[in-house]
Protein backbone atom coordinates (compact mmCIF):
# COMPACT_ATOMS: atom_id res chain seq x y z
CA UNK A 1 0.00 0.00 0.00
CA UNK A 2 1.24 3.59 -0.54
CA UNK A 3 2.85 5.51 2.02
CA UNK A 4 1.77 9.12 2.53
CA UNK A 5 2.68 11.77 4.54
CA UNK A 6 1.46 14.81 5.36
CA UNK A 7 2.66 18.58 6.23
CA UNK A 8 2.12 19.92 8.96
CA UNK A 9 0.96 17.25 11.01
CA UNK A 10 -1.13 20.27 13.11
CA UNK A 11 -1.15 24.03 13.42
CA UNK A 12 -2.96 27.02 15.27
CA UNK A 13 -3.81 29.63 12.99
CA UNK A 14 -5.68 33.01 13.14
CA UNK A 15 -9.11 33.65 11.62
CA UNK A 16 -7.85 35.52 8.67
CA UNK A 17 -5.12 34.08 7.52
CA UNK A 18 -4.13 31.06 4.99
CA UNK A 19 -2.29 27.30 5.37
CA UNK A 20 -0.86 25.13 2.91
CA UNK A 21 -0.93 21.61 3.60
CA UNK A 22 1.05 19.45 1.93
CA UNK A 23 0.42 15.52 0.52
CA UNK A 24 3.48 13.57 -0.17
CA UNK A 25 3.12 10.04 -1.83
CA UNK A 26 6.09 7.47 -2.00
CA UNK A 27 4.64 6.02 -5.43
CA UNK A 28 3.44 8.00 -8.35
CA UNK A 29 -0.94 7.51 -8.04
CA UNK A 30 -3.33 9.16 -10.53
CA UNK A 31 -6.16 9.87 -8.16
CA UNK A 32 -5.26 12.23 -5.17
CA UNK A 33 -8.38 13.21 -2.89
CA UNK A 34 -8.37 15.56 0.10
CA UNK A 35 -11.05 15.07 2.60
CA UNK A 36 -12.15 17.21 6.13
CA UNK A 37 -13.17 15.29 9.00
CA UNK A 38 -14.85 17.84 11.57
CA UNK A 39 -14.32 16.64 15.68
CA UNK A 40 -16.27 13.73 16.29
CA UNK A 41 -17.32 13.47 12.49
CA UNK A 42 -17.09 11.38 9.44
CA UNK A 43 -15.04 11.75 6.60
CA UNK A 44 -16.29 14.42 3.76
CA UNK A 45 -14.54 15.03 0.27
CA UNK A 46 -13.83 18.01 -1.10
CA UNK A 47 -12.37 17.49 -3.92
CA UNK A 48 -10.35 15.05 -6.43
CA UNK A 49 -7.12 16.48 -7.63
CA UNK A 50 -5.99 14.96 -10.94
CA UNK A 51 -2.30 15.72 -12.66
CA UNK A 52 -2.76 18.06 -15.23
CA UNK A 53 -6.29 19.01 -14.62
CA UNK A 54 -8.11 21.48 -12.59
CA UNK A 55 -9.37 19.51 -9.28
CA UNK A 56 -13.03 18.84 -9.21
CA UNK A 57 -14.93 20.00 -6.15
CA UNK A 58 -17.58 18.68 -4.01
CA UNK A 59 -20.84 19.85 -3.24
CA UNK A 60 -20.13 22.71 -1.10
CA UNK A 61 -16.76 23.46 -1.52
CA UNK A 62 -15.23 26.05 -3.59
CA UNK A 63 -11.81 26.56 -5.52
CA UNK A 64 -11.36 30.38 -3.99
CA UNK A 65 -11.14 28.97 -0.39
CA UNK A 66 -9.92 25.53 -0.71
CA UNK A 67 -7.47 26.19 -3.99
CA UNK A 68 -6.07 22.98 -4.66
CA UNK A 69 -2.25 22.23 -6.58
CA UNK A 70 -1.13 18.75 -8.16
CA UNK A 71 2.08 19.50 -9.79
CA UNK A 72 3.33 16.08 -10.17
CA UNK A 73 1.90 12.18 -9.92
CA UNK A 74 3.38 11.92 -5.85
CA UNK A 75 2.63 15.14 -4.67
CA UNK A 76 -0.57 17.39 -3.87
CA UNK A 77 -1.44 20.76 -1.90
CA UNK A 78 -4.28 21.74 -0.13
CA UNK A 79 -5.11 25.84 0.87
CA UNK A 80 -6.99 26.85 3.46
CA UNK A 81 -7.72 30.40 2.87
CA UNK A 82 -9.20 33.19 4.71
CA UNK A 83 -9.81 30.78 7.88
CA UNK A 84 -12.53 31.32 10.11
CA UNK A 85 -13.00 28.90 13.63
CA UNK A 86 -15.19 26.55 11.54
CA UNK A 87 -12.56 25.69 9.61
CA UNK A 88 -10.89 23.81 12.13
CA UNK A 89 -11.03 20.06 11.28
CA UNK A 90 -8.39 17.22 10.25
CA UNK A 91 -7.79 17.79 7.07
CA UNK A 92 -6.97 14.26 5.25
CA UNK A 93 -4.87 13.57 1.87
CA UNK A 94 -5.63 10.54 0.21
CA UNK A 95 -4.65 8.11 -2.77
CA UNK A 96 -6.76 5.43 -5.24
CA UNK A 97 -4.63 2.18 -5.32
CA UNK A 98 -5.74 -0.71 -6.56
CA UNK A 99 -9.38 -0.09 -5.98
CA UNK A 100 -8.36 1.09 -2.36
CA UNK A 101 -8.85 4.61 -0.61
CA UNK A 102 -5.57 4.88 1.80
CA UNK A 103 -5.05 7.98 4.03
CA UNK A 104 -2.34 10.07 5.18
CA UNK A 105 -1.83 10.91 8.92
CA UNK A 106 -3.79 14.15 8.79
CA UNK A 107 -3.11 17.76 9.85
CA UNK A 108 -5.44 18.89 12.70
CA UNK A 109 -6.05 22.18 12.30
CA UNK A 110 -7.08 24.96 15.13
CA UNK A 111 -8.29 28.21 14.37
CA UNK A 112 -8.85 31.04 16.18
CA UNK B 1 -26.54 8.91 -4.27
CA UNK B 2 -25.60 6.61 -1.68
CA UNK B 3 -26.10 6.71 1.96
CA UNK B 4 -24.54 4.40 4.58
CA UNK B 5 -26.25 3.95 7.40
CA UNK B 6 -23.73 3.05 10.45
CA UNK B 7 -24.59 1.59 14.41
CA UNK B 8 -23.87 1.88 16.73
CA UNK B 9 -22.37 5.07 17.05
CA UNK B 10 -20.43 4.13 20.28
CA UNK B 11 -19.73 0.52 21.65
CA UNK B 12 -18.36 -0.51 24.84
CA UNK B 13 -16.89 -4.26 25.39
CA UNK B 14 -14.74 -6.04 27.79
CA UNK B 15 -11.88 -7.25 26.69
CA UNK B 16 -12.17 -10.62 25.32
CA UNK B 17 -15.59 -9.95 23.67
CA UNK B 18 -17.10 -10.08 20.58
CA UNK B 19 -18.22 -6.89 19.14
CA UNK B 20 -20.31 -6.08 16.20
CA UNK B 21 -20.42 -2.96 13.84
CA UNK B 22 -23.36 -3.14 11.47
CA UNK B 23 -23.97 -0.71 8.18
CA UNK B 24 -26.56 -0.44 5.45
CA UNK B 25 -26.33 1.14 2.15
CA UNK B 26 -28.96 2.31 -0.11
CA UNK B 27 -27.32 2.16 -3.94
CA UNK B 28 -27.63 -1.58 -4.71
CA UNK B 29 -25.13 -1.23 -7.77
CA UNK B 30 -22.34 -0.64 -4.63
CA UNK B 31 -19.73 -3.69 -5.13
CA UNK B 32 -16.94 -2.81 -2.55
CA UNK B 33 -17.05 -2.03 1.26
CA UNK B 34 -14.13 -1.06 3.06
CA UNK B 35 -13.45 -0.92 6.99
CA UNK B 36 -11.16 1.54 8.21
CA UNK B 37 -9.91 2.51 12.23
CA UNK B 38 -8.95 5.42 13.20
CA UNK B 39 -6.60 5.63 16.09
CA UNK B 40 -6.41 8.86 18.33
CA UNK B 41 -4.37 11.19 16.36
CA UNK B 42 -4.12 9.17 13.26
CA UNK B 43 -5.34 8.94 9.88
CA UNK B 44 -7.83 6.04 9.12
CA UNK B 45 -6.05 2.77 8.06
CA UNK B 46 -7.66 0.02 6.05
CA UNK B 47 -8.11 -2.84 8.09
CA UNK B 48 -10.37 -4.84 5.92
CA UNK B 49 -12.45 -5.04 2.81
CA UNK B 50 -15.49 -7.12 1.00
CA UNK B 51 -16.62 -7.68 -2.87
CA UNK B 52 -19.72 -8.21 -3.41
CA UNK B 53 -18.87 -11.52 -5.27
CA UNK B 54 -18.78 -12.80 -1.88
CA UNK B 55 -20.05 -13.23 1.47
CA UNK B 56 -17.93 -13.10 4.37
CA UNK B 57 -13.84 -12.57 4.55
CA UNK B 58 -11.83 -13.16 7.54
CA UNK B 59 -8.33 -12.10 8.67
CA UNK B 60 -7.51 -13.63 12.42
CA UNK B 61 -9.68 -12.17 15.00
CA UNK B 62 -11.39 -10.21 12.32
CA UNK B 63 -13.97 -10.63 9.75
CA UNK B 64 -16.55 -9.42 7.53
CA UNK B 65 -20.08 -10.15 6.31
CA UNK B 66 -22.08 -9.23 3.48
CA UNK B 67 -25.78 -9.67 2.63
CA UNK B 68 -26.34 -7.99 -0.85
CA UNK B 69 -30.05 -8.69 -1.12
CA UNK B 70 -30.86 -6.68 2.40
CA UNK B 71 -27.70 -4.18 1.56
CA UNK B 72 -26.06 -4.89 4.85
CA UNK B 73 -22.75 -5.39 6.14
CA UNK B 74 -20.63 -5.96 9.31
CA UNK B 75 -18.12 -6.19 11.24
CA UNK B 76 -17.20 -8.19 13.70
CA UNK B 77 -13.93 -8.68 15.94
CA UNK B 78 -13.26 -11.43 18.41
CA UNK B 79 -11.65 -11.58 21.35
CA UNK B 80 -11.25 -7.80 21.78
CA UNK B 81 -7.88 -6.08 23.46
CA UNK B 82 -7.85 -2.76 24.46
CA UNK B 83 -5.61 -1.64 21.14
CA UNK B 84 -9.23 -2.45 19.03
CA UNK B 85 -10.18 0.68 21.07
CA UNK B 86 -10.51 3.29 17.95
CA UNK B 87 -13.38 4.69 15.57
CA UNK B 88 -13.93 2.30 12.93
CA UNK B 89 -15.79 3.47 9.68
CA UNK B 90 -17.61 1.55 7.19
CA UNK B 91 -17.99 2.83 3.68
CA UNK B 92 -19.01 1.95 0.45
CA UNK B 93 -18.66 2.25 -3.17
CA UNK B 94 -20.62 1.85 -6.72
CA UNK B 95 -18.86 0.28 -9.26
CA UNK B 96 -16.58 2.38 -11.84
CA UNK B 97 -16.66 5.41 -9.28
CA UNK B 98 -13.63 6.10 -7.14
CA UNK B 99 -15.40 7.48 -4.28
CA UNK B 100 -16.76 5.77 -1.26
CA UNK B 101 -19.47 7.39 1.26
CA UNK B 102 -18.79 6.30 4.58
CA UNK B 103 -20.63 5.73 7.40
CA UNK B 104 -20.66 8.09 10.48
CA UNK B 105 -18.60 6.12 12.32
CA UNK B 106 -18.45 3.60 15.93
CA UNK B 107 -16.34 4.61 18.49
CA UNK B 108 -15.03 0.88 20.53
CA UNK B 109 -14.16 1.14 23.43
CA UNK B 110 -12.56 -1.86 24.58
CA UNK B 111 -12.06 -1.98 28.67
CA UNK B 112 -9.42 -4.01 30.40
Amino acid sequence: SAVISQKPSRDICQRGTSLTIQCQVDSQVTMMFWYRQQPGQSLTLIATANQGSEATYESGFVIDKFPISRPNLTFSTLTVSNMSPEDSSIYLCSVDQGETQYFGPGTRLLVL
Amino acid sequence: GENVEQHPSTLSVQEGDSAVIKCTYSDSASNYFPWYKQELGKGPQLIIDIRSNVGEKKDQRIAVTLNKTAKHFSLHITETQPEDSAVYFCAARRGGSYIPTFGRGTSLIVHP
